[in-house]
């Protein structure tokens, strides 16, 4: 059963780096057939897609947010990470990684628990 | 960027009510749209794929329907555990992949 694990830090100050990472078991994050990424939710709002890899290589990112973020993987820990530069109060919320299939069903069908994380001095 | 709105922001029926939820489109997602449920303190759980296809395991109550621009999401009888927040989201012209505002479905 495939499972996703979000980390982090919990409290970030402002301005600074917010580093998160997401450890996948029961599955291959170098697998040809997914997208791999980050979905983020502030406190009682709504979705927002971040960013997601392929194992090519490719990254793609969320044009509000690519100036300050980077996804990066390290496939012999089976884990993938998100950098969010100079981060704000805004940037406070519930942070998922989550899995997205190429073929059908084509959405994340696999999510992590959530981890939150906290901007603020 | 597709903008997905979606209507009401918050429904309030009864177990064993039929609903409808809308999801419409900024500019035509062709079926490329998707439905999630999510509960309190959960990650979202996907519903509904390419408009109309259940996901693996989730119960024949459920169903989607649209294309182009305007989308529903039925529940044709309310068990208590549907009462969650739905989302639309889209990956018809990506990136950035977005999701609808979702709608709150509380129990009367």
């Amino acid at each position: 059963q495939l499972q996703l694990q979000e980390s982090g830090p919990g409290l970030v100050k402002p301005s600074e780096t917010l580093s998160l990472t997401c450890t996948v078991s029961g599955g291959s994050i170098s697998s040809t057939s997914y997208y791999w990424g980050w979905i983020r939710q502030p406190p009682g709002k709504g979705l927002q897609w971040i960013g997601s890899f392929y194992y090519s290589g490719s990254t793609y990112y969320n044009p509000s947010l690519k100036s300050r973020v980077t996804i990066s993987v390290d496939t012999s820990k089976n884990q993938f990470s998100l950098k969010l530069r100079s981060v704000t109060a805004a940037d406070t919320a519930v942070y998922y990684c989550a899995r997205r299939k190429i073929g059908p069903p084509y959405y994340f069908d696999y999510w992590g628990q959530g981890t939150l994380l906290t901007v603020s001095s | 960027e597709i903008v997905l709105t979606q209507s009401p922001a918050t429904l309030s029926l009864s177990p064993g009510e039929r609903v409808t939820l809308s999801c419409r489109a900024s500019q035509s997602v062709s079926t490329y749209l998707a439905w999630y449920q999510q509960k309190p303190g959960q990650a979202p759980r996907l519903l509904i794929y390419d408009a109309s296809n259940r996901a693996t395991g989730i119960p024949a109550r459920f169903s989607g329907s649209g294309s182009g621009t305007d989308f529903t999401l039925t529940i044709s009888s309310l068990e208590p555990e549907d009462f969650a927040v739905y989302y639309c989201q889209q990956r018809s012209d990506w990136p950035p992949i977005t999701f609808g505002q979702g709608t709150r479905l509380e129990i009367k």
